[in-house]
């Protein structure tokens, strides 16, 4: 079965560095979407591509947060400078057209700021 | 706005009696509404959808769920819990454009022997 893979599986980085993770949708996904999750809370939308365009960012940090899909493919998201409170699971899903009923997530990259 | 609200944060069964996880949702649209389980270490699996067709939806596992608008709840049920259904469910509502997807907070599910 096709998976959404994810790197790194874990990540530690201490506060004020860059950190960044990758995800690699299944093949022929148009839609990607960045989800984070707070410990001992429900995932919550970060961003969401439309094969290389940003659909909809209104959640993500842009202080801090940067997320790029440069050849509609895979996707990558990036946190500079981390903060204590970034510390979560980021979660990468796609899906094969804008609806929201065929998600596939994959595992996430835990982070921890220090 | 669209919100949904899991009733129990916790919910603790013997193997072989039923499941019942409660989920309200709020929302000024006809939703769509899903159940996710996350095992630790695991992604995100769906387990049912429902998408204004039949009211009860049957999902993977032998999990099912009843749409009823009166009372605004998705509630998902089992009728005999395995030791393997101890995870974190998720109760989920789409957005308004349906592109993207609302969570509660979660559920979770623990089974003694």
């Amino acid at each position: 079965e096709a998976e959404v893979a994810q790197s790194p599986r874990y990540k530690i980085t201490e506060k004020s560095q860059a950190v960044a993770f990758w995800c690699d949708p299944i093949s022929g996904h148009a839609t990607l979407y960045w989800y984070r999750q707070i410990l001992g809370q429900g995932p919550e939308l970060l961003v969401q591509f439309q094969d290389e365009s940003v659909v909809d960012d209104s959640q993500l940090p842009k202080d801090r947060f940067s997320a790029e899909r440069l050849k509609g493919v895979d996707s990558t998201l990036k946190i500079q400078p981390a903060e204590l409170g970034d510390s979560a699971m980021y979660l990468c899903a796609s899906s094969s057209d804008r609806g929201s009923y065929g998600y596939t997530f994959g595992s996430g990259t835990r982070l921890t700021v220090v | 706005a669209q919100s949904v609200t899991q009733l129990d944060s916790h919910v603790s069964v013997s193997e072989g009696t039923p499941v019942l996880l409660r989920c309200n949702y709020s929302s000024s649209y006809s939703p769509s509404l899903f159940w996710y389980v996350q095992h630790p270490n695991k992604g995100l699996q769906l387990l049912l959808k429902y998408t204004s067709a039949a009211t009860l939806v049957k999902g993977i596992n032998g999990f099912e769920a009843e749409f009823k608008k009166s009372e605004t709840s998705f509630h998902l049920t089992k009728p005999s819990a395995h030791m393997s259904d101890a995870a974190e469910y998720f109760c989920v509502v789409n957005n308004q454009a349906g592109t993207a997807l609302i969570f509660g907070k979660g559920t979770t599910l623990s089974v003694s022997s």
